[in-house]
């Protein structure tokens, strides 16, 4: 099944404590991306990546860092987490450029106290 | 900067009540336009994309249109499974740069009552 994977899928930890959520897809896709959801801000870019070891800002990248050393994974880390990264994380894969949607995983749930 | 606006925010219908949500948009020349359907704690699932004015796409109940400045999303006689929030993002056609990412707007939340 075609599918993008996310884990963990709830994550509660304390502030300064890094962390990674990994991210992987086995659609073949060039693109990735990561966004975060927060109510009454919707969906915002974090960080997308063109394919392997490319990859750059998008909307918000402050306190994050990403990687794409493999085709198929691209996970977030959180080097030194607080309180306001407290979201719903969601990565994606696209198809581009042959088309550009974009496919979600199922998210990450992630707390910081 | 791109800009995507949903209205109405909320939307209550009975099961079999056609109605269309409005997603606005403002870029700079646009690569494309994508509907999406989310259920809640669940990742956004394609629906559409649209390219062009003047195209539609259809699948089951749902229909996509897109003019030069907005789409709307028709909903013929709904049912409570179509119950989740629609969300519109617009993807622009950049001169200069390699960012492909995608603009949301907040999203239509509908419900259907049966």
């Amino acid at each position: 099944e075609a599918q993008v994977t996310q884990n963990p899928r709830y994550l509660i930890t304390v502030t300064g404590k890094k962390l990674t959520v990994t991210c992987s897809q086995n659609m073949n896709h060039e693109y990735m991306s990561w966004y975060r959801q927060d109510p009454g801000l919707g969906l915002r870019q974090i960080y997308y990546s063109m394919n392997v070891e490319v990859t750059d800002k998008g909307d918000v990248p402050e306190g994050y860092k990403v990687s794409r050393k493999e085709k198929r994974n691209f996970p977030l880390i959180l080097e030194s987490p607080s309180p306001n990264q407290t979201s719903l994380y969601f990565c994606a894969s696209s198809p581009w450029p042959k088309t550009y949607e974009q496919y979600f995983g199922p998210g990450t749930r992630l707390t910081v106290t | 900067e791109d800009q995507v606006t949903q209205s109405p925010e909320a939307l209550r219908l009975q099961e079999g009540e056609s109605s269309s949500l409005n997603c606005s948009y403002t870029v700079s020349g646009l690569r494309g336009l994508f509907w999406y359907r989310q259920d809640p704690g669940k990742g956004p699932e394609f629906l559409f994309t649209l390219y062009s004015a003047g195209e539609e796409k259809e699948k089951e109940r749902l229909k996509a249109t897109l003019t030069k400045k907005e789409s709307f999303l028709h909903i013929t006689a709904p049912k409570p499974e179509d119950s989740a929030t629609y969300l519109c993002a617009v993807q622009a056609r950049y001169s200069g740069g390699s960012n492909y990412k995608l603009t949301f707007g907040k999203g239509t939340l509908l419900t259907v009552n049966p």
